[in-house]
C-alpha cells in the first residue's frame, strides 16, 4: 500500500516550453501533497506544499508563477514549469500524505526534467 | 528552525559486514524521525520511522535504528549488508500534521557495498 507514482519519469524540453508533472496516489487519499526538488548529489529540497482544493503554500525563494502547483483532486497534484529554462533542469520528486492518521510522506520514483 | 546532519557523506562497508549510519537532529519538540533509501534515479522508499514510544524501531531490508534524545541522534543500522543496499540513505525529521508536516532532510549518505 501508499504508492505514489509520477508520470513522466523523464522529459526533455526546449527552453521556453512549459511542462507538466503529475502525481497520483494510487491506493490512498491525499489531503496534502508535496514537491521536492534534488540536484545531483545532493537532498531534497521542498519547493512546496498542495493541499487539495486549496492554493499551494511555497517555500522561501521558491517563484509562484514558475512552478504552478494544481490539487484538483484527492489523489492527483500536478507541478507545471513554466517558460522551463535550462537551469530548471533537475529530479523532481512528488511525496503525499495520507488523509486519515498519519504524519508519513511516501514518495514518486521522481521526474528527470532536462532543459534544452 | 529543524535541522539534519549526516555527518558521512560517503561510507564503504564490506558484504556480510555491520552498517551504521549517523544522524544527528535539531528540533524544538518531540521531533518525528525517518530514514529513506534512495537508488540511483529513483524516489524514495520509507525504511523506518519513530513518533513515540519504544525508542529501538525496527524497519524494512532488516534495518533498524535507535532515538537517543540525550544525543539529538537517530543512527540507522544493519547487522549484515548485502550487495543490494548500496543506495543513498536519508534522515529527515518531520513537523506533525499540525504543525504542517514538513520534512526537513539530512544530506544524505551514499552507501557503496564491496563484494
Amino acid at each position: 500500500g501508499a504508492v505514489v507514482s509520477q508520470h513522466p519519469s523523464w522529459v526533455i524540453c526546449k527552453s521556453g516550453t512549459s511542462v507538466k508533472i503529475e502525481c497520483r496516489s494510487l491506493d490512498f487519499q491525499a489531503t496534502t501533497m508535496f514537491w521536492y526538488r534534488q540536484f545531483p548529489k545532493q537532498s531534497l529540497m521542498l519547493m512546496a506544499t498542495s493541499n487539495e482544493g486549496s492554493k499551494a503554500t511555497y517555500e522561501q525563494g521558491v517563484e509562484k508563477d514558475k512552478f504552478l502547483i494544481n490539487h484538483a483532486s484527492l489523489t492527483l497534484s500536478t507541478l507545471t514549469v513554466t517558460s522551463a529554462h535550462p537551469e530548471d533542469s533537475s529530479f523532481y520528486i512528488c511525496s503525499a500524505r495520507m488523509t486519515t492518521g498519519a504524519d508519513t510522506q511516501y514518495f514518486g520514483p521522481g521526474t528527470r526534467l532536462t532543459v534544452l | 528552525a529543524q535541522s539534519v546532519t549526516q555527518p558521512d557523506i560517503h561510507i564503504t562497508v564490506s558484504e556480510g559486514a555491520s552498517l551504521e549510519l549517523r544522524c544527528n537532529y535539531s528540533y524544538g519538540a518531540t521531533p518525528y524521525l525517518f530514514w529513506y533509501v534512495q537508488s540511483p534515479g529513483q524516489g524514495l522508499q520509507l525504511l523506518l520511522k519513530y513518533f513515540s514510544g519504544d525508542t529501538l524501531v525496527q524497519g524494512i531490508k532488516g534495518f533498524e535504528a535507535e532515538f537517543k534524545r540525550s544525543q539529538s541522534s537517530f543512527n540507522l543500522r544493519k547487522p549484515s549488508v548485502h550487495w543490494s543496499d548500496a543506495a543513498e540513505y536519508f534522515c529527515a525529521v518531520g513537523a506533525p500534521q499540525a504543525a504542517g508536516n514538513k520534512l526537513t532532510f539530512g544530506g544524505g549518505t551514499r552507501v557503496l557495498v564491496k563484494p
